[in-house]
């Protein structure tokens, strides 16, 4: 049984481009969330994507999107990127009804130059 | 806002020796609250959980139990093993409705564990 897979799971880009991060759940999940973790920080929540709508969302600028498809796979998409955007970008699955129990994958890590 | 705050590290024992890894929270209600653990190399894994007061979640060796009058969750084992290196984020879960969670990390304590 395949857990949470991202990609990829290391990519380099520059200040001003956009980049486009990929997750498939864990099988028989229905709902992803993304986290940004920064260097030596915990997790801090991006989205949440349940019956592809967007149905939570964290602190994070306009200029991070998602979007899920049938298959309840996922992507986080991030525009202009900034310095800052630099992370580990975690996805998690889970199934509901929970109480915030995730399985997550091993993130992909962004370098921004 | 609503929080998680957990004891800064990094932490270095011997094998052997006991571990307490503090961890306390602010929440407007009663969430559920996690021990989550990173290996080095590895995503994030759950290593336990409780969902309500007086709950001791327990796995691998390692306890933590829902203090609702201190709002505590700290995480401890008698006798930690090499093996056992990682950083350990606590957590709590936060409703939106429905079943719709998200959860609230702390910045995490690294552990690291000497022969």
């Amino acid at each position: 049984d395949a857990g949470v897979t991202q990609s990829p799971t290391h990519l380099i880009k520059t200040r001003g481009q956009q980049v486009t991060l990929r997750c498939s759940p864990k099988s028989g999940h229905d709902t992803v969330s993304w986290y940004q973790q920064a260097l030596g920080q915990g997790p801090q929540f991006i989205f949440q994507y349940y019956e592809e709508e967007e149905r939570q969302r964290g602190n994070f600028p306009d200029r991070f999107s998602g979007h899920q498809f049938p298959n309840y796979s996922s992507e986080l998409n991030v525009n202009a990127l900034l310095l800052g955007d630099s992370a580990l970008y975690l996805c998690a699955s889970s199934l509901p009804p929970n109480t915030g129990e995730l399985f997550f994958g091993e993130g992909s890590r962004l370098t921004v130059l | 806002g609503d929080s998680v705050t957990q004891m800064e590290g990094p932490v270095t024992l011997s094998e052997e020796a006991f571990l307490t890894i503090n961890c306390t929270y602010t929440a407007t209600g009663y969430p559920s609250l996690f021990w989550y653990v990173q290996y080095p190399g590895e995503g994030l894994q759950l290593l336990l959980k409780a969902t309500k007061a007086d709950d001791k979640g327990s796995n691998k060796g390692f306890e933590a139990t829902y203090r609702k009058e201190t709002t505590s969750f700290h995480l401890e084992k008698g006798s930690v093993q090499v093996s056992d290196s990682a950083v350990y984020f606590c957590a709590r879960s936060e409703n939106s409705g429905g079943s719709n969670y998200k959860l609230t990390f702390g910045k995490g304590t690294l552990l690291t564990v000497n022969p």
